[in-house]
């Protein structure tokens, strides 16, 4: 199975500032990557999907990019809702895998 | 507007085996996969395996030999079952809609492995 990698485990951010996670995978997953949030107590919910669209309803300061076995999650301003967990995850081949999460929190 | 909700036992004896059910609202369950996936406390996300609406099925290599999954379209449900838990199956427990990522989510379900 292909093992995700997300760093840093922690990034801690002032609210406006821009944050920046990263993801790798272990082989090329070509773009489908996918990356979601998670608050406490809540399920994730879908950001991005094929490595750069986002989903329905997500804000513009959301972006993602890369292909292959190296992709970007961008917070371009960090707003106090967006403090929270974030998870890459795969879906190239079986099984999906995600990563292990990197937590954004307030600086 | 889909939405999805886990229901089912939030306690099962070691050796058991774990049943929930996924109820859909707002959409037909027909013509999408619909995935299991678990979070232990604090903790990553586990795909657990899905299954399409005509009942065809794919497994984590991981569980495959304790899950099964089944569809029932006339009432809009999903079904999962882990045989022989244990304590490191205790988990919240999550539908999701699969498209290749996950779109909608159920609120999930603590399942709580102990005797």
């Amino acid at each position: 199975e292909i093992v995700m990698t997300q760093s840093p485990a922690t990034l801690s951010v002032s609210p406006g500032e821009r944050a920046t996670l990263s993801c790798r995978a272990s082989q090329s997953v070509s773009s489908n990557l996918a990356w979601y949030q998670q608050k406490p107590g809540q399920a994730p919910r879908l950001l991005i999907y094929g490595a750069s669209t986002r989903a329905t309803g997500i804000p513009a300061r959301f972006s993602g990019s890369g292909s292959g076995t190296e992709f970007t999650l961008t917070i371009s301003s960090l707003q106090s809702e967006d403090f929270a967990v974030y998870y890459c995850q795969h879906y190239n081949n079986w099984p999906p895998t995600f990563g292990q999460g990197t937590k954004v929190e307030i600086k | 507007q889909v939405q999805l909700q886990e229901s089912g036992p939030g306690l099962v004896k070691p050796s058991e085996t774990l049943s929930l059910t996924c109820t859909v609202s707002g959409g037909s369950i027909s013509s999408y996969y619909w995935s299991w996936i678990r979070q232990p406390a604090g903790k990553g996300l586990e795909w657990i395996g899905r299954i399409y609406s005509s009942g065809s099925t794919n497994y984590n290599p991981s569980l495959k030999s304790r899950v099964t999954m089944s569809v029932d379209t006339s009432k809009n449900q999903c079904s999962l079952k882990l045989s022989s838990v244990t304590a490191a199956d205790t988990a919240v427990y999550y539908c999701a809609r699969q498209f290749g990522p996950f779109d909608y989510w159920g609120q999930g379900t603590l399942v709580t492995v102990s005797s």
